[in-house]
């Protein structure tokens, strides 16, 4: 069964802070790994990584994979009250798409 | 480009009514599937579909249907609505099974009571 974990579950910072949340997983067939942004609405896509190694960047957003290890990680920078959101991490396999139960990030200006 | 619509955005059922979600994209797209969504569990493959006249289970397909008679077109059935069936439900598609970026509907919070 494939499997997502992410972590931390939760996490609350001050604006300006950098946070790294973290993903590892155990899937089968693996293609690739994948980054949604969640508000109070429907997951907005953040990053697509299928290589190890190669930086993903957007802004103050990146995120990186290690197929190795099997994990990835996603970076924001000088973050800002407008990060707050639910990061979605998911895999696709030979099933389709697996989540993690998600990163709940606060920023408290 | 309206992308994912889904129908409708709210629904309270008593339990056993029947009712169908419906989910349609106009991106041309042959994947589509839908989930669930609760509390602390993250988001949960109900069923999803790979092309017109092509479905298949996910991890959580008990208590749903689905068909699949158009590309544009997936509806998700509730044939006896439980409880537990009380979720936030999106579709989502994408270009081919291949390519794993997703794009979803607005959602449907659904409550059975």
């Amino acid at each position: 069964e494939d499997k997502v974990v992410q972590s931390p579950l939760s996490l609350v910072v001050h604006e300006g802070d950098t946070v790294t949340l973290n993903c590892s997983y155990e899937v089968t067939n693996f293609r690739s790994l994948l980054w949604y942004k969640q508000e109070k609405k429907a997951p907005t896509f953040l990053f697509m990584l299928t290589s190890s190694g190669i930086e993903k960047k957007s802004g103050r957003l990146s995120s990186i994979l290690d197929k190795k290890e099997l994990f990835s990680i996603l970076n924001i920078t000088a973050t800002q009250t407008g990060d707050s959101a639910v990061y979605l991490c998911a895999v696709g396999g030979a099933d389709g798409l697996t989540f993690g139960k998600g990163t709940h990030l606060i920023i408290q200006p | 480009n309206a992308g994912v619509t889904q129908t409708p955005k709210f629904q309270v059922l008593k339990t056993g009514q029947s009712m169908t979600l419906q989910c349609a994209q106009d991106m041309n797209h042959e994947y589509m599937s839908w989930y669930r969504q609760d509390p602390g569990m993250g988001l949960r493959l109900i069923h999803y579909s790979v092309g017109a006249g092509i479905t298949d289970q996910g991890e959580v397909p008990n208590g749903y249907n689905v068909s699949r008679s158009t590309t544009e077109d997936f509806p998700l059935r509730l044939l006896s609505a439980a409880p537990s069936q009380t979720s936030v439900y999106f579709c989502a598609s994408s270009r081919d099974r291949g390519h794993y970026e997703q794009y979803f509907g607005p959602g449907t919070r659904l409550t059975v009571t």
